[in-house]
């Protein structure tokens, strides 16, 4: 295990529904990121947060909305999704911004 | 634009033989080149990294090599397990934070 947990690790969810992705690192890392990984693609970052600011947005659509109440926690609510959304949902974190990251399992998240 | 591009893009391969793949980058400037392991179902796991002055560098089975001049960089897989059947990301940094990932060569190993 790399010290970083996501749940659940699998969701199906209704194109109205709101839902919420958690990440957790046990690692002391400053610097948490959340990716998107769909298929045949490579992985693409959706947020990054630095001591629990908010320093990137990678021009993600507003249905995501991200959430960081401390350094250890990481959370992506969503709504009113589209099924183009299905995808592997990742979470890494890193000691400071810019050193190595640690992915955790994923959500598989599939839009119905 | 920065790219990372990786061939092949899936190989099937016997256990115990060896193996390589390639990733071709055009980030610059370039910090360093990392690549990841990425079982299905789990996130990507770190098996190198390397640094603009090294040529090589290995973790057990697995090793890397960088040509900073050409901006390539390969995986050596020696005598393959079934445990290798993955994806193999290969991810270059750039200036700041940001990194660029490829797509991705998806291993099999078969017995």
């Amino acid at each position: 295990e790399t010290g970083v947990t996501q749940t659940p690790r699998h969701l199906v969810m209704g194109m109205t529904n709101k839902k919420s992705l958690k990440c957790e690192q046990h690692l002391g890392h400053n610097a948490m990121y959340w990716y998107k990984q769909s298929a045949k693609k490579p992985l693409e970052l959706m947020f990054v947060y630095s001591l629990e600011e908010r320093v990137e947005n990678n021009s993600v659509p507003s249905r995501f909305s991200p959430e960081c109440p401390n350094s250890s926690h990481l959370f992506l609510h969503l709504h009113t999704l589209q099924p183009e959304d299905s995808a592997l949902y990742l979470c890494a974190s890193s000691p400071l911004i810019g050193y190595e990251q640690y992915f955790g399992p994923g959500t598989r998240l599939t839009v119905t | 634009k920065n790219q990372v591009e990786q061939s092949p893009q899936s190989l099937i391969i016997l256990e115990g033989k060896n193996c390589t793949l390639q990733c071709n980058y055009t980030v610059s400037p370039f910090s360093n080149l990392r690549w990841y392991k990425q079982d299905t179902g789990r996130g990507p796991v770190s098996l190198t990294i390397m640094t603009f002055s090294e040529n090589t560098k290995s973790n057990g089975r697995y090793t890397a090599t960088l040509d900073a001049d050409t901006k390539q960089s390969s995986l050596h897989i020696t005598a393959s397990q079934l445990s290798d059947s993955a994806s193999y990301i290969c991810v270059v940094r750039g200036s700041g934070y940001a990194l660029n990932f490829g797509k991705g060569t998806s291993l099999l190993v078969t017995p």
